[in-house]
């Protein structure tokens, strides 16, 4: 089944214990990014990466930090939390890849994070 | 501010009644696309309209996009208890896919 995995789906820590969530798709997507979710503010994008080895930032990348070393993964790490970063984090994946329009997004079921 | 904005922030129709919600945008785009998202759960893609479309269906979906305007609109027809959630347009503009903030639909048996 073609399907975005994230994990965990639920993770609470507390503030400066560097944390990591995984994101893996089984689709052959070159293209994946993450988002957080706050209430009355939306999805915004955090970090994206166009290919392996091709990360960019997004809107609100401060705090974070993500790898693309092989195609199917694209973990978030959180090197030291803080309350602020407390969200609902979604993984999404596409056929997107260089200059091309963005096609529909794969989303992943989401990681709520709460840091004490 | 956000370059899609949903219209209205919360809706609540009766179940076999039509849903209308409404997205507008400031820039120019390549595509515009509508999610739908269960409470707290992953957004699903439900339709993508190209920028040189007027109208687009899908099943109970039909969707309007009007580039002079710069606004599109999701309709549900016949809504059924099961279409309960929130729906977020998305816009594709300048690379970049923005999200808005949704429309918080209620169908009530």
């Amino acid at each position: 089944e073609a399907q975005v995995t994230q994990n965990p789906r639920y993770l609470i820590t507390v503030t400066g214990k560097k944390l990591t969530v995984t994101c893996s798709q089984n689709m052959n997507h070159e293209y994946m990014s993450w988002y957080r979710q706050d209430p009355g503010l939306g999805l915004r994008q955090i970090y994206y990466s166009m290919n392996v080895e091709v990360t960019d930032k997004g809107d609100v990348p401060e705090g974070y930090k993500v790898s693309r070393k092989e195609k199917r993964n694209f973990p978030l790490i959180l090197e030291s939390p803080s309350p602020n970063q407390t969200s609902l984090y979604f993984c999404a994946s596409s056929l997107r890849y260089r200059d091309r329009n963005n096609e529909k997004l794969f989303f992943g079921s989401g990681t709520q994070l709460s840091v004490l | 501010s956000q370059q899609g904005e949903e219209d209205p922030q919360a809706l609540s129709i009766q179940e076999g009644e039509n849903a209308t919600m409404n997205c507008s945008y400031k820039t120019s785009i390549n595509n515009l696309q509508w999610y739908r998202q269960n409470s707290g759960r992953g957004l699903v893609h439900l339709i993508l309209i190209r920028s040189n479309e007027r109208e687009k269906h899908s099943g109970r979906l039909r969707v309007t996009l009007d580039t002079s305007k710069k606004s599109s609109s999701l309709l549900i027809t016949a809504s059924r208890a099961a279409d309960t959630a929130s729906y977020f347009c998305a816009t594709d503009a300048a690379g970049k896919l923005i999200f808005g903030q949704g429309t918080e639909l209620s169908v009530k048996p």
